[in-house]
């Protein structure tokens, strides 16, 4: 059974960089599948961030393209997320999942990314 | 980019009853590529349908989807009372994935 679980700072301060990981438990990455990167502003809806290949190729939202960076570490069966310049605009709960073909599942749990001087 | 606007933004209905979600898209989809989500407070949100009709592994049968083009429809058949949450339908098109805004179903 696959299992993601994000982890990582759960406050920035504006105008820093925000970095998350999730781990990927009973299934390994490099065997393929896309795996992405959703947040949920409290109380809003769901926005695609990025997703990320096992080979290290990336899609990314374009509205977020140019602060967003995506990679994956295969030997830690891990991929994590990086965004730039944050604002509290940024504040959300950030969650990661597999990409099933067009779909997402699983999901991580979610973790929640104040930014807040 | 594609948009997808889903209405109503709040249904309100008892259980027992059927509960008629609609996702529209600003441009055609393809079924292959069109989602359903159920979210619980507190909870991650949970695969319910992909490929526009076929149900995610363990989702009872009173959950159906349907559509094409840019109508897409999640249709629960007799509501339960764990079915109140919010569900959200998403697309993924040319690499890039987008969600509708949700649709909320509550409680009469």
């Amino acid at each position: 059974q696959v299992q993601l679980q994000e982890s990582g700072p759960g406050l920035v301060k504006p105008s820093e960089t925000l970095s998350l990981t999730c781990a990927v438990s009973g299934y390994s990455i490099s065997s393929g599948y896309y795996w992405g990167w959703i947040r949920q502003p409290p109380g809003k809806g769901l926005e695609w961030i990025g997703s990320i290949y096992h080979s290290g190729s990336t899609y990314y939202n374009p509205s977020l393209k140019s602060r967003v960076t995506i990679s994956v570490d295969t030997s830690k069966n891990q991929f994590s997320l990086k965004l730039s310049s944050v604002t509290a605009a940024d504040t959300a709960v950030y969650y990661c999942a597999r990409l099933n073909g067009g779909w997402f599942d699983p999901w991580g749990q979610g973790t929640l990314v104040t930014v807040s001087s | 980019e594609i948009v997808l606007t889903q209405s109503p933004g709040t249904l309100s209905l008892s259980p027992g009853e059927r509960a008629t979600l609609s996702c529209r898209a600003s441009q055609s989809v393809s079924s292959s590529y069109l989602a359903w989500y159920q979210q619980k407070p507190g909870q991650a949100p949970r695969l319910l349908i992909y490929g526009a009709s076929s149900r995610a592994t363990g989702i009872p049968d009173r959950f159906s989807g349907s559509g094409s083009g840019t109508d897409f429809t999640l249709t629960i058949s007799r509501l339960e009372p764990e079915d109140f949450a919010v569900y959200y339908c998403q697309q993924y098109g040319s690499s890039l994935y987008s969600f509708g805004q949700g649709t909320k179903l509550e409680i009469k």
